[in-house]
């Protein structure tokens, strides 16, 4: 059964870059064709796709967060990734990772258990 | 890019009775739509995914149905654990989008 746990640091300080790691249990993220996801949900507000990336290499960001967000995918240790440069107050949220329900689709299942990331001097 | 409302904010039910939750799109998403839970302190879990098929493990008085742009989430009875938030999200095209949510509460 797939599993996903984000990890990284909860305190990030303003214009520096949020970094995270999703790691995947109970399969492989390379294996299949496979979308995995970020997405993020502010404190006491909704949900927000970030990005997605599918394991052949196709990437697809949120254009509202294009010009700041990288997805990584790094096969060898089972792990996809998030960098979101420039930071401010704005992008404190929890963090979640998701994965796909089915092969080429983009419903997320499961989900991490999220990570908030507070961005604060 | 395809913006999701859900409706209404709140619904304030009693256990055993039905849920109706509306989720409308500002253009048509096909039959390109998920619904998720969310309860406090823990990450959504898909509860109906393509308009009307539930997940994995999903009981069946949850059902979904619409087409185009008009979808609801139907909840039958509604149980002690089904009193949490609720959101919708299309596929149809990029970027991704979830609705603004529906928090189903204890009357």
């Amino acid at each position: 059964q797939l599993q996903l746990q984000e990890s990284g640091p909860g305190l990030v300080k303003p214009s520096e870059t949020l970094s995270l790691t999703c790691t995947v249990s109970g399969g492989s993220i390379s294996s299949g064709l496979y979308w995995w996801g970020w997405i993020r949900q502010p404190p006491g507000k909704g949900l927000e796709w970030i990005g997605s990336i599918h394991s052949g290499g196709s990437i697809n960001y949120n254009p509202s967060l294009k010009s700041r967000v990288t997805i990584s995918v790094d096969a060898s240790k089972n792990q996809f990734s998030l960098k979101l440069n420039s930071v401010t107050a704005a992008d404190t949220a929890v963090y979640y990772c998701a994965g796909p329900r089915s092969t080429g689709d983009h419903w997320f299942d499961p989900w991490g258990q999220g990570t908030l990331v507070t961005v604060s001097s | 890019e395809v913006v999701l409302t859900q409706s209404p904010a709140t619904l304030s039910l009693s256990p055993g009775e039905g849920a109706t939750l509306s989720c409308r799109a500002s253009q048509s998403v096909s039959s390109f739509l998920a619904w998720y839970q969310q309860k406090p302190g823990q990450a959504p879990r898909l509860l109906i995914y393509d308009v009307s098929n539930r997940a994995t493990g999903i009981p069946a008085r949850f059902s979904g149905s619409g087409s185009g742009t008009d979808f609801t989430l139907t909840i039958s009875s509604l149980e002690p654990e089904d009193f949490a938030l609720y959101y919708c999200q299309h596929r149809s095209n990029w970027p991704l989008t979830f609705g603004g949510g529906t928090k189903v509460e204890i009357k």
